[in-house]
């Protein structure tokens, strides 16, 4: 059985810190998704890495997938209080079309 | 990017009761997923719903309980029956495009009483 160990589960940090949220596995996908929701509404996906040791650059979030697409890292870099909510890491089989998630990050961003 | 809608956002149920979720795609998708997360929780895929098939069930998760519908390439419907208290959770539909990306419609959640 595949799993995604995301951590922290739960992340409060002031206005203009740095931070980092992890997500581990010790299955290979084939590609590795981060995705963000905020209440009362669905995911939305950031973006999809697919290489291993690929880095992706969204403005001021980083995004990491290990050299052997097993593990993945989402810095952010100056957090705002827009950046508040649930972070969910997602491992893709190409297969099945399905998405594994990881438990998510709560992220609180205080002014 | 696909634009999905999904209905109702939110009901209060009976329990004993069953509830029909709608979800409508704006474009041709072949597989369409049903989650389930509780608030502030990560997502639990109930089962994988596909044109023309029965609907396929993970673990935990049964035909009875959740029946699926998927008449045509845009829509799918989930029914939530005979519904408990602990039934109680956002249900989610998404389709996967490309490196199984999923886009998500903005949910509904059921409170059962």
């Amino acid at each position: 059985t595949q799993l995604l160990e995301q951590s922290p589960q739960f992340l409060s940090i002031q206005e203009g810190e740095n931070l980092t949220v992890y997500c581990n596995s010790s299955s290979v996908f084939s590609s590795l998704q981060w995705y963000r929701q905020e209440p009362g509404e669905g995911p939305v996906l950031l973006v999809t890495v697919v290489t291993g040791g690929e880095v992706k650059k969204l403005k001021r979030l980083t995004f990491q997938f290990g050299d052997a697409r097993k593990d993945s890292s989402l810095h952010i870099t100056a957090a705002q209080p827009g950046d508040t909510g649930l972070y969910l890491c997602a491992g893709g089989s190409s297969n099945t079309g399905k998405l594994i998630f990881g438990q998510g990050t709560t992220l609180q961003v205080k002014p | 990017s696909a634009v999905i809608s999904q209905k109702p956002s939110r009901d209060i149920c009976q329990r004993g009761t069953s509830l029909t979720i709608q979800c409508q795609v704006d474009s041709q998708v072949t597989m369409m997923f049903w989650y389930r997360q509780q608030p502030g929780q990560s997502l639990t895929l109930i089962a994988t719903a596909n044109q023309g098939s029965e609907a396929t069930y993970e673990s935990g998760f049964v035909i009875d309980k959740f029946p699926i519908s998927r008449p045509n390439l845009t829509f799918s419907t989930l029914t939530v029956s005979n519904m408990s208290p602990e039934d109680s959770s956002i249900y989610l539909c998404s389709v996967a495009q490309g490196y199984t990306e999923a886009f998500f419609g903005q949910g509904t959640r059921l409170t059962v009483v």
